[in-house]
């Protein structure tokens, strides 16, 4: 069956650095995105990363290893604002978005 | 530009009714999408559609129907609501640039409870 993997939840201090792990077991690879959701609201999108390596937007950055079914989202100088669910997805050999189920990431003075 | 917006917002429905969420997006996006969102489950495709007049089967579609009859807007429907269907459903949408790999776009979402 496919499967996407991520912690449940976090806690960073603000103004820290955090990594969240995503792994995958899908079938076929057609990109793998990230998606912020804060609680109550629609998930809205950060990245997307195809091929393997790091794409960095800002303060958020995002590593794709394809061998490894594996992939992070890095935060540094995290905000209060940062606390959020980040969702990690990736698309299969039907262009289908497969979903984590989130991983809560709580910001701490 | 209102983006992706979904009514009603809020609904308590009892088991049997029948109920029409209704989803409208005003980008021009060809492809539209409908998912569920359950506490510790990730988001969960239902139904989608690639133009208008067009929809297709996502990974849960039973007990779902659904209609594109006009481009901007995707309506899903609800013939005898269940319990089971209690959840957090989210429309989406995303240009035809891309295919599927274009970055989907959400409505606010619509909160459902079946009682």
């Amino acid at each position: 069956g496919q499967n996407i993997d991520q912690p449940t939840e976090m806690t960073a201090t603000e103004g820290a650095i955090v990594q969240i792990n995503c792994t995958y077991q899908t079938s076929g690879f057609n990109g793998l995105f990230w998606y912020q959701q804060h609680a109550g609201e629609a998930p809205t999108f950060l990245s997307y990363n195809v091929l393997d390596g790091l794409e960095e937007k800002g303060r958020f950055s995002s590593f794709l290893s394809r061998s490894k079914g594996y992939s992070y989202l890095l935060l540094k100088e995290l905000q209060m604002k940062d606390s959020a669910s980040y969702l990690c997805a990736v698309m299969d050999s039907n262009y289908q978005l497969i979903w984590g189920a989130g991983t809560k990431l709580i910001i701490k003075p | 530009n209102a983006g992706v917006t979904q009514t009603p917002k809020f609904r308590v429905l009892k088991t049997g009714q029948s109920m029409t969420l209704l989803c409208a997006q005003d980008m021009n996006h060809e492809y539209m999408y409908w998912y569920r969102q359950d506490p510790g489950m990730g988001l969960r495709l239902i139904h989608y559609s690639v133009g208008e007049g067009t929809t297709a089967k996502g990974e849960v579609p039973d007990g779902y129907n659904v209609s594109r009859l006009k481009k901007q807007n995707f309506l899903l429907g609800l013939e005898s609501a269940a319990p089971s269907q209690t959840s957090v459903y989210f429309c989406a949408s995303s240009p035809l640039a891309g295919g599927h790999l274009e970055t989907q776009y959400f409505g606010p979402g619509t909160r459902l409870l079946v009682l």
